[in-house]
Parts: C-alpha cells; sequence; structure tokens
C-alpha cells in the first residue's frame, strides 16, 4: 500500500463546469502524476510534480492545469470541462526504483 | 517503432497453460522495464521489475532482450486469478524518468 488516496472516486459534471480532482499521498514522496486511461488509449500522462510547486506537462495536457502547494497533495483540475474528459483518472507517485504506485482512480463522466 | 508496443489479445487460454506475451520498445537507453497488472475497473499495480536479463517469481518470468529490445512475460500454470490485462511500461528516458505505458495485453484464463 503506497498510500495514494484519491477523490472523489465517482464524479459526473456538465459540460463547461470547473472540476478538481484530488489526490493525497502520505509517504513524503517527491513526485506525482496524474494519468488518463481511455479503452484503447491506454495511460496517457496528463501533468506531473517533481515537488512542491515544480510541476510539468505530460503528452495530453491540453485542458488540465495542477497544483501541488504541499508535498502530499497533488490536485488536477479541468477549467471548463469537456464530454471529451469524460475518463478514469489515476494518480501515482514514483517509487524508489522508478516504477509507479497507483491510486484507486477517478471515474470522471462530462454530460 | 512506436514506444512501447504490445499485442492487445484477448489470449483466451485453459487454466493450467502457459502463456506468454511479449512487448516491444524504442528508446534503446532503457534500463529498467516493469510489468504491471490491471483487473478490471481497477488501478494498475505492479507485478515485476526488470532490470537485467529477467527476472523470476514463482509462476511469472520476465526476460529481457536488449539486441531487440523486447521484453517478455510468461506466466505458467495459469489459474483463473490470473485473469487480468497485463501492461508493460518502459521509462521514456531523460532527468524525470517519466513511464510510458503499453496499451495492454488482456488474458482470460477458462475452467
Amino acid at each position: 500500500d503506497a498510500g495514494i488516496t484519491q477523490s472523489p472516486r465517482h464524479k459526473v459534471t456538465e459540460t463547461g463546469t470547473p472540476v478538481t480532482l484530488r489526490c493525497h499521498q502520505t509517504e513524503n514522496h517527491r513526485y506525482m502524476y496524474w494519468y488518463r486511461q481511455d479503452p484503447g488509449h491506454g495511460l496517457r500522462l496528463i501533468h506531473y510534480s517533481y515537488g512542491v510547486k515544480d510541476t510539468d506537462k505530460g503528452e495530453v495536457s491540453d485542458g488540465y492545469s495542477v497544483s501541488r502547494s504541499k508535498t502530499e497533495d497533488f490536485l488536477l483540475t479541468l477549467e471548463s470541462a469537456t464530454s471529451s474528459q469524460t475518463s478514469v483518472y489515476f494518480c501515482a507517485i514514483k517509487g524508489s526504483s522508478t516504477e509507479a504506485f497507483f491510486g484507486q482512480g477517478t471515474r470522471l463522466t462530462v454530460v | 517503432r512506436k514506444e512501447v508496443e504490445q499485442d492487445p489479445g484477448p489470449f483466451n487460454v485453459p487454466e493450467g497453460a502457459t502463456v506468454a506475451f511479449n512487448c516491444t520498445y524504442s528508446n534503446s537507453a532503457s534500463q529498467s522495464f516493469f510489468w504491471y497488472r490491471q483487473d478490471c475497473r481497477k488501478e494498475p499495480k505492479l507485478l515485476m521489475s526488470v532490470y537485467s536479463s529477467g527476472n523470476e517469481d514463482g509462476r511469472f518470468t520476465a526476460q529481457l532482450n536488449r539486441a531487440s529490445q523486447y521484453i517478455s512475460l510468461l506466466i505458467r500454470d495459469s489459474k483463473l486469478s490470473d485473469s487480468a490485462t497485463y501492461l508493460c511500461v518502459v521509462p521514456k528516458g531523460g532527468s524525470q524518468g517519466n513511464l510510458i505505458f503499453g496499451k495492454g495485453t488482456k488474458l482470460s484464463v477458462k475452467p
């Protein structure tokens, strides 16, 4: 158990509304990641963080922003949700040897 | 060559069978590799790490062929509980060490 908690676990929201997903970790890991997983695409990196206030874009960052004001929390925000952002979102931390450990995921539906 | 490529399957095998999955990767500088297991509607979980020529853990064997840039996962004596999607994971390279996930190979073990 890597001590990663995602909230909410499920959310349905309307197109155009802002949405924030939270990832909380209890083991002081430096690196944290947000992925989305869609059929036919596998896991794709949205944004990642390598420390407090240090973040960078992944391969599918358009329409998303992140913030990390504390080591333990990494927030993913959809400023104006679109139907194409309907997905399963996973937060992850980096282990001691490059491997990643995942939270349980957030299932987001944009209607 | 794609960054990470896997046969999507599905592989349908009877209990007790031996099954092998292959994964090819493009980054010849990668030093570590991973196999993850993902059950339906769950997060990916680390199954095995591969740092040298291979790794064995019980019924599971991972092998690495650097010259041909492929990794394999062999499952012996398949159990019903092995049914899942298996993800091949390769570091992207660069200082951040971000991971590239294959789209996964689906395994279904039948009684």
